[in-house]
């Protein structure tokens, strides 16, 4: 069964800053991976998805993510961070048994912006 | 374009009681998936359902049941409610047939069982 890992449950960055939230996953063959933002009260947004091809994939609101096959690992990126992006992360993998159409999440990173 | 809906926003029950929570999936998805999120957690798979069939389900007991109407709308329901059933319930929707297969999710109805 596949599995995610997000080993730092807070991250506190200042404002202009740049961020770099890590994600470890487990599954046995080539994932489809994402990353969701949720801010307090509110569902889940799609920042970005990793299918297949180039493994630096852009995003909105200027994040980008990296695969690396050989760390099992697709960590989520921003140059310099803004108050707004102040929110919970999650990391995610498809099930191929599915079509990929279903989701196993991380427990999430918790992005905390200091003025 | 109307996004995922979800219906109540927030809702109190009593354990033991049973509960129905809605779902409008986004305009021209045809699958609709059910995922329990407690405080602190990440999202945990319950089903999903395509065709108003239960196509896939996670590690939840029988107490959650669902159904998918023909404009594929869905609702979860949970019988004999359990204290560990207080939690946010998102529901997201797909269209897999399509070959794009990200989730699009709702704004998810907070269940608090007192």
């Amino acid at each position: 069964a596949q599995s995610v890992t997000q080993p730092d449950i807070h991250i506190t960055v200042s404002e202009g800053a740049s961020l770099e939230l890590r994600c470890n996953y487990s599954y046995g063959a080539t994932p489809y991976l994402f990353w969701y933002v949720q801010s307090p009260g509110q569902g889940l947004q799609l920042l970005l998805k990793y299918f297949s091809g180039d493994t630096l994939v852009q995003g909105i609101k200027g994040f980008e993510a990296e695969f690396k096959r050989s760390q099992s690992s697709f960590n989520l990126r921003k140059p310099s961070v803004h108050w707004s992006d102040a929110a919970e992360y999650f990391c995610a993998v498809g099930a191929e048994d599915s079509g990929y159409s279903t989701l196993t999440f991380g427990k999430g990173t918790m992005l905390l912006v200091s003025p | 374009d109307a996004g995922v809906t979800q219906s109540p926003t927030h809702l109190i029950k009593t354990r033991g009681q049973q509960v129905t929570l809605r779902c409008s999936p986004k305009s021209g998805h045809d699958t609709v998936s059910w995922y329990q999120q407690a405080l602190g957690q990440g999202p945990q798979f319950i089903f999903q359902y395509y065709e108003e069939e239960e196509r896939q389900r996670g590690n939840f007991p029988d107490r959650f049941s669902g159904h998918q109407f023909p404009n594929y709308s869905s609702e979860l329901n949970v019988n004999a409610l359990l204290l560990g059933d207080s939690a946010l319930y998102l529901c997201a929707s797909s269209l897999p047939a399509s070959g794009i297969y990200e989730q699009y999710f709702g704004p998810g109805t907070r269940l608090t069982v007192t």
